[in-house]
Protein backbone atom coordinates (compact mmCIF):
# COMPACT_ATOMS: atom_id res chain seq x y z
CA UNK A 1 0.00 0.00 0.00
CA UNK A 2 1.30 3.33 -0.82
CA UNK A 3 2.09 5.21 2.05
CA UNK A 4 2.89 8.50 0.58
CA UNK A 5 0.70 10.23 -1.47
CA UNK A 6 2.14 13.36 -4.01
CA UNK A 7 -0.22 13.81 -6.98
CA UNK A 8 0.10 16.70 -8.04
CA UNK A 9 0.95 17.62 -12.24
CA UNK A 10 4.21 19.50 -12.62
CA UNK A 11 3.95 23.25 -11.10
CA UNK A 12 5.25 26.75 -12.55
CA UNK A 13 5.79 29.15 -10.22
CA UNK A 14 6.39 32.71 -10.77
CA UNK A 15 9.68 33.64 -9.04
CA UNK A 16 9.00 35.83 -5.54
CA UNK A 17 5.67 33.82 -5.61
CA UNK A 18 4.84 31.25 -2.94
CA UNK A 19 4.00 27.64 -3.72
CA UNK A 20 2.31 24.51 -1.86
CA UNK A 21 3.93 21.41 -2.68
CA UNK A 22 0.66 18.52 -1.33
CA UNK A 23 1.61 15.67 1.04
CA UNK A 24 -0.62 12.86 2.33
CA UNK A 25 0.24 9.52 4.13
CA UNK A 26 -0.81 6.66 5.74
CA UNK A 27 -0.16 5.18 8.74
CA UNK A 28 -1.52 3.31 11.92
CA UNK A 29 1.90 4.13 14.22
CA UNK A 30 1.25 7.09 16.25
CA UNK A 31 4.79 8.32 16.31
CA UNK A 32 6.82 8.73 12.89
CA UNK A 33 8.24 11.10 11.23
CA UNK A 34 7.67 13.36 8.13
CA UNK A 35 10.80 14.53 5.88
CA UNK A 36 10.82 16.41 2.82
CA UNK A 37 14.21 16.58 0.25
CA UNK A 38 14.58 18.29 -2.78
CA UNK A 39 16.22 16.63 -5.75
CA UNK A 40 17.35 19.51 -8.41
CA UNK A 41 18.17 17.91 -11.65
CA UNK A 42 22.39 17.18 -10.48
CA UNK A 43 20.49 14.43 -8.66
CA UNK A 44 21.39 15.11 -5.15
CA UNK A 45 18.66 14.38 -2.93
CA UNK A 46 18.93 18.01 -0.18
CA UNK A 47 17.03 17.56 3.23
CA UNK A 48 14.65 20.54 3.82
CA UNK A 49 13.10 19.68 6.88
CA UNK A 50 11.67 17.57 9.31
CA UNK A 51 8.15 17.14 11.54
CA UNK A 52 7.66 14.71 14.29
CA UNK A 53 4.23 13.55 14.86
CA UNK A 54 4.30 14.85 18.74
CA UNK A 55 5.47 18.32 17.45
CA UNK A 56 3.01 20.62 18.99
CA UNK A 57 4.41 23.22 16.23
CA UNK A 58 4.07 23.15 12.39
CA UNK A 59 7.99 22.90 11.39
CA UNK A 60 10.06 26.13 9.71
CA UNK A 61 13.24 26.25 8.00
CA UNK A 62 14.07 29.80 6.74
CA UNK A 63 12.02 29.69 4.00
CA UNK A 64 10.80 26.23 4.05
CA UNK A 65 7.37 25.38 6.48
CA UNK A 66 5.06 22.75 6.98
CA UNK A 67 1.52 22.94 7.14
CA UNK A 68 1.35 20.08 9.40
CA UNK A 69 -2.59 18.59 9.37
CA UNK A 70 -2.49 15.16 11.69
CA UNK A 71 -6.14 14.85 11.42
CA UNK A 72 -6.23 14.70 7.93
CA UNK A 73 -2.50 12.99 7.60
CA UNK A 74 -1.41 15.74 5.16
CA UNK A 75 2.28 17.20 6.12
CA UNK A 76 2.21 20.05 2.74
CA UNK A 77 5.21 21.99 2.42
CA UNK A 78 5.56 25.51 1.36
CA UNK A 79 8.42 27.47 -0.15
CA UNK A 80 7.92 31.35 0.14
CA UNK A 81 9.42 33.93 -1.95
CA UNK A 82 10.51 31.00 -4.42
CA UNK A 83 13.86 31.46 -6.27
CA UNK A 84 15.19 30.48 -9.53
CA UNK A 85 17.04 27.60 -8.00
CA UNK A 86 13.93 26.17 -6.28
CA UNK A 87 13.70 24.95 -9.35
CA UNK A 88 13.82 21.07 -8.58
CA UNK A 89 11.75 17.54 -7.90
CA UNK A 90 10.72 18.07 -4.38
CA UNK A 91 9.86 14.11 -2.48
CA UNK A 92 8.07 14.15 0.39
CA UNK A 93 8.91 10.76 2.71
CA UNK A 94 8.19 9.28 6.30
CA UNK A 95 9.78 7.18 8.97
CA UNK A 96 7.53 4.89 11.30
CA UNK A 97 8.26 4.63 14.63
CA UNK A 98 7.64 0.66 15.09
CA UNK A 99 11.47 -0.25 14.83
CA UNK A 100 12.11 -0.24 10.69
CA UNK A 101 14.39 3.26 10.32
CA UNK A 102 14.00 3.32 6.24
CA UNK A 103 12.03 5.96 4.66
CA UNK A 104 9.02 5.27 2.29
CA UNK A 105 8.99 8.42 -0.30
CA UNK A 106 6.17 9.72 -2.59
CA UNK A 107 6.67 9.92 -6.24
CA UNK A 108 7.73 13.58 -6.03
CA UNK A 109 6.65 17.09 -6.80
CA UNK A 110 8.35 19.08 -10.18
CA UNK A 111 8.42 22.60 -9.17
CA UNK A 112 9.55 25.34 -11.89
CA UNK A 113 10.30 28.76 -10.94
CA UNK A 114 9.70 31.65 -13.66
CA UNK A 115 11.08 34.77 -13.55
CA UNK B 1 32.91 18.59 5.70
CA UNK B 2 32.57 16.03 3.65
CA UNK B 3 28.94 14.45 2.15
CA UNK B 4 28.21 10.84 1.43
CA UNK B 5 30.51 10.47 -1.37
CA UNK B 6 29.42 7.57 -3.89
CA UNK B 7 31.48 6.05 -7.17
CA UNK B 8 31.30 5.73 -9.86
CA UNK B 9 28.85 8.58 -10.74
CA UNK B 10 27.93 6.44 -13.79
CA UNK B 11 28.19 2.83 -15.11
CA UNK B 12 27.31 1.43 -18.24
CA UNK B 13 27.61 -2.83 -18.35
CA UNK B 14 25.95 -5.11 -20.20
CA UNK B 15 23.38 -7.55 -19.25
CA UNK B 16 25.01 -10.61 -17.32
CA UNK B 17 27.71 -8.32 -15.75
CA UNK B 18 28.71 -8.37 -12.22
CA UNK B 19 29.15 -4.78 -10.74
CA UNK B 20 29.45 -2.98 -7.74
CA UNK B 21 28.83 0.36 -6.19
CA UNK B 22 30.50 1.98 -3.68
CA UNK B 23 29.30 4.62 -0.73
CA UNK B 24 31.68 6.05 1.41
CA UNK B 25 29.22 7.52 4.78
CA UNK B 26 29.57 10.80 6.45
CA UNK B 27 32.66 10.29 8.79
CA UNK B 28 31.45 8.86 12.20
CA UNK B 29 27.49 8.18 10.86
CA UNK B 30 26.49 4.52 12.19
CA UNK B 31 23.64 3.94 10.26
CA UNK B 32 23.71 3.55 6.79
CA UNK B 33 20.81 3.19 3.83
CA UNK B 34 20.90 2.23 0.14
CA UNK B 35 17.49 3.21 -2.24
CA UNK B 36 17.02 2.25 -5.95
CA UNK B 37 15.64 5.18 -7.82
CA UNK B 38 13.65 4.56 -11.22
CA UNK B 39 13.02 6.82 -13.85
CA UNK B 40 9.48 9.08 -12.25
CA UNK B 41 9.84 7.46 -9.02
CA UNK B 42 10.53 8.21 -5.39
CA UNK B 43 13.14 6.35 -3.83
CA UNK B 44 12.94 2.66 -2.85
CA UNK B 45 14.26 1.51 0.37
CA UNK B 46 16.64 -1.79 -0.55
CA UNK B 47 18.83 -2.42 2.89
CA UNK B 48 20.26 -0.99 5.99
CA UNK B 49 23.03 -1.05 7.86
CA UNK B 50 23.80 -0.27 11.62
CA UNK B 51 27.67 -0.70 12.27
CA UNK B 52 28.82 -3.37 10.22
CA UNK B 53 25.46 -5.43 10.30
CA UNK B 54 22.51 -5.71 7.94
CA UNK B 55 19.56 -4.56 10.63
CA UNK B 56 17.08 -4.86 7.48
CA UNK B 57 17.92 -6.22 4.33
CA UNK B 58 14.10 -6.73 3.43
CA UNK B 59 14.17 -4.12 0.18
CA UNK B 60 16.64 -6.42 -1.61
CA UNK B 61 14.86 -7.62 -4.94
CA UNK B 62 16.21 -10.83 -4.67
CA UNK B 63 19.65 -12.75 -4.48
CA UNK B 64 20.68 -11.28 -7.09
CA UNK B 65 21.43 -8.13 -4.77
CA UNK B 66 24.09 -7.88 -1.73
CA UNK B 67 25.56 -5.34 0.06
CA UNK B 68 28.92 -5.12 2.65
CA UNK B 69 29.84 -2.86 5.23
CA UNK B 70 32.58 -4.97 6.85
CA UNK B 71 34.33 -2.40 9.04
CA UNK B 72 31.70 -0.24 9.37
CA UNK B 73 31.69 2.84 7.42
CA UNK B 74 32.70 1.77 3.31
CA UNK B 75 30.01 0.12 2.37
CA UNK B 76 29.49 -2.00 -1.32
CA UNK B 77 26.11 -3.19 -3.12
CA UNK B 78 27.13 -5.58 -5.38
CA UNK B 79 24.60 -6.80 -8.06
CA UNK B 80 24.78 -9.74 -9.99
CA UNK B 81 24.17 -11.10 -13.42
CA UNK B 82 22.67 -7.77 -13.91
CA UNK B 83 19.43 -7.52 -16.21
CA UNK B 84 18.08 -4.13 -17.98
CA UNK B 85 15.42 -4.02 -14.84
CA UNK B 86 18.30 -2.88 -13.06
CA UNK B 87 19.03 0.12 -14.59
CA UNK B 88 18.46 2.77 -11.78
CA UNK B 89 20.20 5.09 -9.84
CA UNK B 90 21.65 3.86 -6.80
CA UNK B 91 21.18 6.38 -3.48
CA UNK B 92 23.38 5.97 -0.40
CA UNK B 93 22.29 8.16 2.66
CA UNK B 94 24.08 8.04 6.11
CA UNK B 95 22.75 9.34 9.07
CA UNK B 96 24.39 9.63 12.80
CA UNK B 97 22.31 7.47 14.62
CA UNK B 98 19.58 5.37 13.80
CA UNK B 99 16.92 7.98 13.98
CA UNK B 100 19.01 10.90 12.72
CA UNK B 101 18.38 12.43 9.72
CA UNK B 102 19.59 10.36 6.37
CA UNK B 103 21.99 12.68 4.41
CA UNK B 104 22.13 11.43 0.91
CA UNK B 105 25.29 11.02 -1.43
CA UNK B 106 24.27 12.12 -5.67
CA UNK B 107 24.13 8.45 -7.04
CA UNK B 108 25.71 6.11 -9.23
CA UNK B 109 23.47 6.11 -12.24
CA UNK B 110 23.99 2.24 -13.40
CA UNK B 111 22.61 1.45 -17.31
CA UNK B 112 22.33 -2.15 -17.98
CA UNK B 113 22.95 -2.65 -21.95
Amino acid sequence: AQKITQTQPGMFVQEKEAVTLDCTYDTSDPSYGLFWYKQPSSGEMIFLIYQGSYDQQNATEGRYSLNFQKARKSANLVISASQLGDSAMYFCAMREGNGNNRLAFGKGNQVVVIP
Amino acid sequence: GAGVSQTPSNKVTEKGKYVELRCDPISGHTALYWYRQSLGQGPEFLIYFQGTGAADDSGLPNDRFFAVRPEGSVSTLKIQRTERGDSAVYLCASSLTDRGTPSFGSGTRLTVV
